[in-house]
């Protein structure tokens, strides 16, 4: 069955520090990889996608993420966090052998302190 | 560009009532996606739609839920009885079909049973 892991269920960090959150997923052919960012009283967003081709994908806000297919990882990244990033990130992947069917990870809540 | 709509925003009923969702996506998306969010996870993928057809609802507990997309555009999910354990966030998403599609959220409905 598909399945994404998101390994850390809250992080708390001080603005200016660096951000990694991990996401690893079943393997199960070709995928499509996604972050979603759910802020706080808002609906799910699209931080950045990944389907072919380079696998460091750059999205909004100064958000990054990696795609290692060796280890089935998609890992989010961001040099400096602010405040404003608060929120909780949302790990997902659909199988191109599997109709798009979107599977999210248990999320990751982000804290930053001014 | 409007999004996606869901109504209504909370709902609070008694266990063993019934209860339905309304959800309007983003016209010409032909994926429809129902999630359930229980508070402290990620989504669960409840039915997916393509068009006016079923694509997976092999999460979706047929005993008590149901969901319909009669004219390919907007959907209902209904809950027949409710039970407490169906307290959760109930999303729709929609996206263009094929592709790397970019699912989009509605703000979801808030199901409280008590």
């Amino acid at each position: 069955a598909q399945s994404v892991s998101q390994h850390n269920h809250h992080v708390i960090l001080s603005e200016a520090a660096s951000l990694e959150l991990g996401c690893n997923y079943s393997y199960g052919g070709t995928v499509n990889l996604f972050w979603y960012v759910q802020y706080p009283g808002q609906h799910l967003q699209l931080l950045l996608k990944y389907f072919s081709g380079d696998p460091l994908v750059k999205g909004i806000k100064g958000f990054e993420a990696e795609f290692i297919k060796s280890k089935f990882s998609f890992n989010l990244r961001k040099p400096s966090v602010q405040w404003s990033d608060t929120a909780e990130y949302f790990c997902a992947v659909t199988y191109n052998n599997a109709g798009n069917m979107l599977t999210f990870g248990g999320g990751t809540r982000l804290m930053v302190k001014p | 560009e409007a999004g996606v709509a869901q109504s209504p925003r909370y709902k609070i009923i008694e266990k063993r009532q019934s209860v339905a969702f309304w959800c309007n996506p983003i016209s010409g998306h032909a994926t429809l996606y129902w999630y359930q969010q229980i508070l402290g996870q990620g989504p669960k993928l409840l039915i997916q739609f393509q068009n006016n057809g079923v694509v997976d609802d092999s999460q979706l507990p047929k005993d008590r839920f149901s969901a319909e997309r009669l004219k390919g555009v907007d959907s209902t999910l209904k809950i027949q009885p409710a039970k407490l354990e169906d307290s959760a966030v109930y999303l729709c998403a929609s996206s263009l079909a094929g592709g790397a599609p970019e699912a989009f959220f509605g703000q979801g409905t808030r199901l409280t049973v008590v």
